[in-house]
């Protein structure tokens, strides 16, 4: 199983609504990581995860919470989005953090703040 | 400070068509990473290649080669006999030797037609 799974694949939210999105893998993998990506651009990291413990925030606004349940689930919990903040979020996976190797990614939740 | 240029932004051939995808880093390290992703419309990013710095083989993989030249930094990407299935957005990707940061290139938006 090489697959990193993203739930919902669509959402639509309020300025004012909580939602959660959701990463699964099963993989073994111990770093988890979530990505932004706005239209036609490249990925940006959001947060790193290794050993279900926060490694790196890339100065990620507070509205955006990240937690690592356990090694095999990631969440991202928002809170009080802007609309500026519509974008695909990706959520990917890689075997080690300190060494540098290939990340999965999942299909990704495309999030639309209205 | 680590950088990746891909200079195209679109690339439209016929199918059959080779196809080469061009990719520049910039790096003071010696140990680096270097990366292909593929994006599909369905948005998950798909692992293609991963090469160390101090690896410079030329690569093949059906219908894939890789061109990495430390003397130019580039690792370019070349895909012969183009399909309409290629048609997405590729992105070459740069990592250290220590974090699993990976510093994306712009993409470039390669459309197949048949």
């Amino acid at each position: 199983d090489t697959e990193v799974t993203q739930t919902p694949k669509h959402l639509v939210m309020g300025m004012t609504n909580k939602k959660s999105l959701k990463c699964e893998q099963h993989m073994g993998h111990r770093a988890m990581y979530w990505y932004k990506q706005k239209a036609k651009k490249p990925p940006e990291l959001m947060f790193v995860y290794s050993y279900e413990k926060l490694s790196i925030n890339e100065s990620v606004p507070s509205r955006f919470s990240p937690e690592c349940p356990n090694s095999s689930l990631l969440n991202l919990h928002l809170h009080a989005l802007q609309p500026e903040d519509s974008a695909l979020y990706l959520c990917a996976s890689s075997q080690f953090r300190e060494v540098n190797t290939e990340a999965f990614f999942g299909q990704g939740t495309r999030l639309t703040v209205v | 400070a680590q950088k990746v240029t891909q200079a195209q932004t679109e690339i439209s051939v016929v199918e059959k068509e080779d196809v080469t995808l061009d990719c520049v880093y910039e790096t003071r390290d010696t140990t680096y990473y270097l990366f292909w992703y593929k994006q599909p419309p369905s948005g998950e990013l798909v692992f293609l290649i991963r090469r160390n710095s101090f690896d410079e083989q030329n690569e093949i993989s059906g219908r894939y080669s890789w061109n990495f030249q430390k003397s130019t930094s580039s690792f370019n990407f070349t895909i012969t006999a183009s399909q309409v299935v290629d048609s997405a957005v590729y992105f070459c990707a740069l990592g250290m030797e220590y974090g699993n940061k990976l510093v994306f290139g712009a993409g470039t938006i390669l459309r197949v037609k048949s």
